[in-house]
């Protein structure tokens, strides 16, 4: 079966500007992941999606980021008024249950840069 | 807070063993994960542990002891394809998995 899909797979946008970035999570996975993973270090957690449940935004970084899961299934993460410091790499990731024992399927990513 | 320690970088030579440590504190724990990420592309899932001890997958094995906060992965048999960043993550609470900066491991022949 088909994988995690992100699109676009690469985004360049000037400095002000809003993006949306999509996930395509594996059908029948009812958990749902955002990562923001900068150049040579670790994933960072944005925000988490487990079926109906109101999400755990926690991890957020600024009232810039949103996200929004529709259907239980595809999940589109907004950056508004981009930054330059948001340039990375940003991995969505789906599982079947509760992370950890339940393996995450990681997308390829879509790598935005903020000129 | 949360946090996890893991080395930065490690070198190993072709065929011989290599243990990546990962110190973690969690205001919770359920278990601790590793991920493996090759350049440019997608951290992909190594292992799972939830108890103590020792888990062994083929050339892989992942170790927990929960009363230090502690485990480590051990790769044997180190092939070149082996190369890569490997992370801990440790599930701090049902929806929360934290991981660690990443071990970057080179492979020599």
């Amino acid at each position: 079966g088909a994988g995690v899909s992100q699109s676009p797979s690469n985004k360049v946008t000037e400095k002000g500007k809003d993006v949306e970035l999509r996930c395509d999570p594996i059908s029948g996975h009812t958990a749902l992941y955002w990562y923001r993973q900068s150049l040579g270090q670790g994933l960072e957690f944005l925000i988490y999606f487990q079926g109906n449940s109101a999400p755990d935004k926690s991890g957020l970084p600024s009232d810039r980021f949103s996200a929004e899961r529709t259907g239980g299934s595809v999940s589109t993460l907004t950056i508004q008024r981009t930054q330059q410091e948001d340039s990375a790499v940003y991995l969505c990731a789906s599982s079947y249950g509760t992370p950890g024992p339940y393996e995450q399927y990681f997308g390829p990513g879509t790598r935005l840069t903020v000129t | 807070g949360q946090s996890l320690e893991q080395p930065s970088e490690v070198t190993a030579v072709e065929g011989a063993i290599v243990q990546i440590n990962c110190t973690y504190q969690t205001s919770g724990f359920y278990g601790l994960s590793w991920y493996q990420q090759h350049d440019g592309g997608a951290p992909t899932f190594l292992s799972y542990n939830a108890l103590d001890g020792l888990e062994e997958t083929g050339r892989f094995s992942s170790f927990l002891s929960r009363s230090d906060s502690y485990g480590y992965l051990l790769l044997q048999e180190l092939q070149m394809k082996d190369s890569a960043s490997y992370f801990c993550a440790a599930q701090g609470g049902a929806n929360n998995l934290f991981f660690g900066t990443g071990t970057r491991l080179t492979v020599i022949p």
